[in-house]
This record gives structure tokens, C-alpha cells and sequence, in this order.
């Protein structure tokens, strides 16, 4: 079975600094997809960034960007210039043939 | 376009009863999700479906029942509540390959008290 970990429940940020959210995961499969949602207060699941497995190349979206190291099944989060609307929970998942998520993030933006 | 939708998005059962939670969604996906939210531990998948008419089993699929009729439609069914049921519940769809961008309902807060 997939797990992912989450080891930070809550993390703070100045406002316009960067923060890392940490997510580790284990799989056997080979193939495999790895994304971080953001969840506000409204509830809504909103996809932060997106990973393919097989692609080695970090994945960026604008002040988004990862941090993927395949063989430590390692896949961190990276926020650059944190906005107040940033804060949120972050939860990391890993998809293969069904989604696991990790217990998620909280993250505050301190103005 | 309306994306997913779920009704209800609330409810309070009392424990034996029974409900369905239906989601719907306008984006012509072949596979669609349900997912349970618990405090404290991310969201679970409960069951899920590749295409009209085949369902398949989640993490947690004990104590529910889904049904996919229709492509647009995904219904969850709780047939007798209990209180271990009382959680956010959330619909998601996608399109056929695995890897794509599940979108997401706006959840249903059920009780069972």
C-alpha cells in the first residue's frame, strides 16, 4: 500500500519570506504521480503543482516550485514571496492506481 | 460549467438511517471519486469509478455503497449510519489517464448522531 507522511502539522511564515512544507511517501510502484492541494478555510481543494514520477526535472508554478528526490521518495514544497492568501492546509498525495494523501500542512502567513 | 457539484452540503442523520450524497459534474470525466475527511487525517478514498457502470473499491470502503448510472453522476450511499460516519465527505472527478488533476466538489458535512 502507498503512504504518504507529512512530519510538519503546522508550519509559519513571514509574510513575503519562503517556506519548505516536507512530504515523504513510500511506494512500490515505479510509475506513479505526486501533487500538493491547498485547502483554505472555504474547504475547497484547490491543485497547488503536479509531478510525474518518471520526469526528473522539478516541477514550478509560478512562487510554487518542488523539490523531488525519487530515490529518498522525498517531494517538498517550496512557497517563494508567501502571501497572506497562501495560508491554508497543504495536503501532498501520491496517485498510482488510487490517491493517498498525507495528513496535511497548516500553514499561517504572519503580515 | 458548474465543475462538481454535491448534494446535500450538509446533513444530520440519526444512526440507522440511511442517505445518499449525490455528485454530479459537467466536465465529461471518465473517472470520479469519493473521498471521507477527518480531522487530522488528510482525505481517504472511499470508492471510485473508471467509467459508466464499474465502480471499485477505495482505502475505507466499508459501510458505504456507490453506484455510477450515469456519466456525470456518482452517488454514495450510507445504508445504516453510524456515529464513525460523521465526517466531511468529498466527490472529485478527472479525466481518463492516471495523472490528471482530480477536481474537487465543495464537500458535504455529514453527522450521525
Amino acid at each position: 500500500a502507498q503512504t504518504v507522511t507529512q512530519s510538519q502539522p503546522e508550519m509559519s511564515v513571514q509574510e513575503a519570506e519562503t517556506v519548505t512544507l516536507s512530504c515523504t511517501y513510500d511506494t512500490s510502484e515505479s510509475d506513479y504521480y505526486l501533487f500538493w492541494y491547498k485547502q483554505p478555510p472555504s474547504r475547497q481543494m484547490i491543485l497547488v503543482i503536479r509531478q510525474e514520477a518518471y520526469k526528473q526535472q522539478n516541477a514550478t508554478e509560478n512562487r510554487f516550485s518542488v523539490n523531488f528526490q525519487k530515490a529518498a521518495k522525498s517531494f517538498s514544497l517550496k512557497i517563494s514571496d508567501s502571501q497572506l492568501g497562501d495560508a491554508a492546509m497543504y495536503f501532498c498525495a501520491i496517485l498510482n492506481n488510487d490517491m493517498r494523501f498525507g495528513a496535511g500542512t497548516r500553514l499561517t502567513v504572519k503580515p | 460549467n458548474a465543475g462538481v457539484t454535491q448534494t446535500p452540503k450538509f446533513r444530520v442523520l440519526k444512526t440507522g438511517q440511511s442517505m445518499t450524497l449525490l455528485c454530479a459534474q459537467d466536465m465529461n470525466h471518465e473517472y470520479m471519486y469519493w473521498y471521507r475527511q477527518d480531522p487530522g487525517m488528510g482525505l481517504r478514498l472511499i470508492h471510485y469509478s473508471v467509467g459508466e457502470g464499474t465502480t471499485a473499491k477505495g482505502e475505507v470502503p466499508d459501510g458505504y455503497n456507490v453506484s455510477r448510472l450515469k456519466k456525470q453522476n456518482f452517488l454514495l450511499g450510507l445504508e445504516s449510519a453510524a456515529p464513525s460516519q460523521t465526517s466531511v465527505y468529498f466527490c472529485a472527478s478527472s479525466f481518463r489517464d492516471v495523472g490528471y488533476e482530480q477536481y474537487f466538489g465543495p464537500g458535504t458535512r455529514l453527522t450521525v448522531t
